[in-house]
């Protein structure tokens, strides 16, 4: 099992509507999550991070965290062409400071 | 934000040569920057954890005598991929840890993409 899991995708969404991507961790003591966005041919950037049980919202953002569960999931509210990219689930396991990532979800917002 | 460099973009290399990729953080202090490869329609891998002043560790399966780091001051570490081979050929980021760990504060370089020849 891998430590972090995602559905590689490509998910594809119509504009303006909401993208829901899913991420599962095997490490129940996790404890930071992160979601990156990723162009093709560029490093990755920080879209959020959450640490408590719950939703938090960024502008068109939304991450959820169950840890219960054990997984996390990025809501995308009215998507953009501009957000098609591959978006990367990363999770710092309990006393550490090592990012371990996902395979990714590849999104692809059609016009 | 916190801006990190990475040094060079691209690189072309003859199979058995060695390469210096560099990483600086520009407006913060970085005590742990971190290596990763992505490899087409790959995740990044993590490969090492680069500590200023002291030896960096290495993930497993991850050879540290051939991928050689140094992290001498607190904005600036180096990989070197030694006797680079064809398989080496990969995109090598980098990213430096601002503030307190579990934070988020990762920033990440833009990348060094690397064919080997």
């Amino acid at each position: 099992q891998k430590e972090v899991e995602q559905n590689s995708g490509p998910l594809s969404v119509p504009e303006g509507a909401i993208a829901s991507l899913n991420c599962t961790y095997s490490d129940r003591g996790s404890q930071s999550f992160f979601w990156y966005r990723q162009y093709s041919g560029k490093s990755p950037e920080l879209i959020m991070f959450i640490y408590s049980n719950g939703d938090k919202e960024d502008g068109r953002f939304t991450a959820q965290l169950n840890k219960a569960s054990q997984y996390v999931s990025l809501l995308i509210r009215d998507s953009q062409p501009s957000d098609s990219a591959t978006y990367l689930c990363a999770v710092i396991k309990a006393a550490g400071n090592k990012l371990t990532f996902g395979g990714g979800t590849r999104v692809l917002v059609k016009p | 934000g916190a801006v990190v460099s990475q040094h060079p973009s691209r690189v072309i290399c003859k199979s058995g040569t060695s390469v210096k990729i560099e990483c600086r953080s520009l407006d913060f202090q970085a005590t742990t920057m971190f290596w990763y490869r992505q490899f087409p329609k790959q995740s990044l891998m993590l490969m090492a954890t680069s500590n200023e002043g002291s030896k960096a560790t290495y993930e497993q399966g991850v050879e540290k005598d051939k991928f050689l780091i140094n992290h001498a001051s607190l904005t600036l570490s180096t990989l070197t991929v030694t006797s680079a081979h064809p398989e080496d050929s990969s995109f090598y980021i980098c990213s430096a840890l601002a503030g307190e760990t579990n934070t988020g504060e990762l920033f990440f370089g833009e990348g060094s993409r690397l064919t080997v020849l």
